[in-house]
């Protein structure tokens, strides 16, 4: 149990293009999920918290108009990269809590590799 | 603010070496801590974890001690293999349930 799947896996896209990745929770309901960002060869930098039915709560620093996340049911929270650039390269990896307020461990996304030309 | 502090890396032992990675953490309140590994290529994986001080959490021969009184959580194995080469990071959860990681330590076990 607590498998977590994101779609796509990589994508590529050309330089002003919006991209969407998909985060969903396959078995079990997520009330909070958690969006990272991995560049190469470094650690997981949370970018926002996405709680279901109302607005994500971004770290400093992180744009919230050009990424933006929705979180509209239990299993499913979406991240869009809008206007992307090649700065926006990156490993995008989601996660979920599971257990409600008292959950003690997130479970992770594969990841998604994102590529802008 | 909460942060995480590993071992710069890169690591390299030969098979059946022990293993050492130090982490440790600043954190208001009462963290857990987890080990996660990486795999070439891969997502995340939770190794083990600990959720109170004292605690040992333990898995496929890694082990790890909460030690509050030195905020630390270091990581280690017996005898390591060649299939347990990977970054692995050190992470804590902070009481607003915002899971914080270290920089990840790479490791490569030769044979």
């Amino acid at each position: 149990g607590a498998v977590v799947s994101q779609h796509p896996s990589r994508v590529i896209c050309k330089s002003g293009t919006s991209v969407k990745i998909e985060c969903r929770s396959l078995d079990f309901q997520a009330t909070t999920m958690f969006w990272y960002r991995q560049f190469p060869k470094q650690s997981l930098m949370l970018m926002a918290t996405s709680n279901e039915g109302s607005k994500a709560t971004y770290e400093q620093g992180v744009e919230k108009d050009k990424f933006l996340i929705n979180h509209a049911s239990l299993t499913l929270s979406t991240l869009t990269v809008t206007s992307a650039h090649p700065e926006d390269s990156s490993f995008y990896i989601c996660s979920a809590g599971r257990g409600g307020a008292t959950y003690n461990e997130q479970f992770f996304g594969p990841g998604t590799r994102l590529t802008v030309l | 603010g909460d942060s995480v502090t590993q071992m710069e890396g890169p690591v390299t032992l030969s098979e059946e070496a022990f293993l050492t990675i130090n982490c440790t953490y600043t954190a208001t309140g009462y963290p857990s801590l987890f080990w996660y590994v990486q795999y070439p290529g891969e997502g995340l994986q939770l190794l083990l974890k600990a959720t109170k001080a004292d605690d040992k959490g333990s898995n496929k021969g890694f082990e790890a001690t909460y030690r509050k009184e030195t905020t630390s959580f270091h990581l280690e194995k017996g005898s390591v293999q060649v299939s347990d080469s990977a970054v692995y990071f050190c992470a804590l959860k902070t009481s607003y349930d915002k899971v914080i990681f270290g920089p990840g330590t790479s490791l490569s076990v030769i044979p």
